[in-house]
């Protein structure tokens, strides 16, 4: 089982709907999680990070933690063409350096 | 200030051929790691620096040696390329390894190993 899982997609969503992200994580000492957002041939962005249970909300995004189910999700408001991109989920541990622990990533395609 | 930059952009090696990626941060950040990205296979972790004068290994670090030359620069060096070293890399930092731990990523050298 890998560490942080995510559906590699692609997901296809139409202009102005929401799009839901999924992220499973295997380890129950993870105590920070992020959401990076990739477009193709550029570097990850940090968009989203939550550090306890519930929703966090920013702008259009909002992050959700469940550390009981050991899943993060991001929801993405009036999805719009600009959102096409990869998302990738990170974790990391306390005292652990600062390592993140990556999933594969969830290509988005957000039609017009 | 540049945030994390990165030399070279792109580069193509001949199996064998030695080179060192170069990564500094103005961000006046402790903490610095590399990482390589495969097609579907998300970000590895290769070698990090807690702090200066301090590298530790990561998930795949076989084939890498990195040095932490001062607080800003951090560089990952190929000391024989093979082609399962070809990969995107980028490098990272943050402020500090505390629980809030927010990295930041430099723009990426693209590496192809013949």
């Amino acid at each position: 089982q890998k560490e942080v899982e995510q559906n590699s997609g692609p997901l296809s969503v139409p202009e102005g709907a929401i799009a839901s992200l999924n992220c499973t994580y295997s380890d129950r000492g993870s105590q920070s999680f992020f959401w990076y957002r990739q477009y193709s041939g550029k570097s990850p962005e940090l968009i989203m990070s939550i550090y306890s249970n519930g929703d966090k909300e920013d702008g259009r995004f909002t992050a959700q933690l469940n550390k009981a189910s050991q899943y993060v999700s991001l929801l993405i408001r009036d999805s719009q063409p600009s959102d096409s991109a990869t998302y990738l989920c990170a974790v990391s541990r306390v005292n652990q350096g600062g390592k993140l622990i990556f999933g594969q990533g969830t290509e988005l395609s957000v039609k017009p | 200030n540049a945030g994390v930059t990165q030399t070279p952009k792109f580069q193509v090696l001949k199996t064998g051929q030695s080179m060192t990626l170069q990564c500094a941060q103005d961000m006046n950040h402790n903490s610095m790691y590399w990482y390589r990205q495969d097609p579907g296979m998300g970000l590895r972790l290769i070698y990090y620096s807690a702090s200066e004068g301090t590298t530790d290994k990561g998930e795949v670090p076989n084939g890498y040696n990195v040095s932490r030359l001062n607080k800003r620069e951090f560089s990952l060096r190929l000391e024989s390329a093979a082609p399962s070293q070809t990969s995107v890399y980028f490098c990272a930092s943050i402020r500090d390894r505390s629980q809030m731990v927010e990295q930041y990523f430099g723009p990426g050298t693209r590496l192809t190993v013949t």
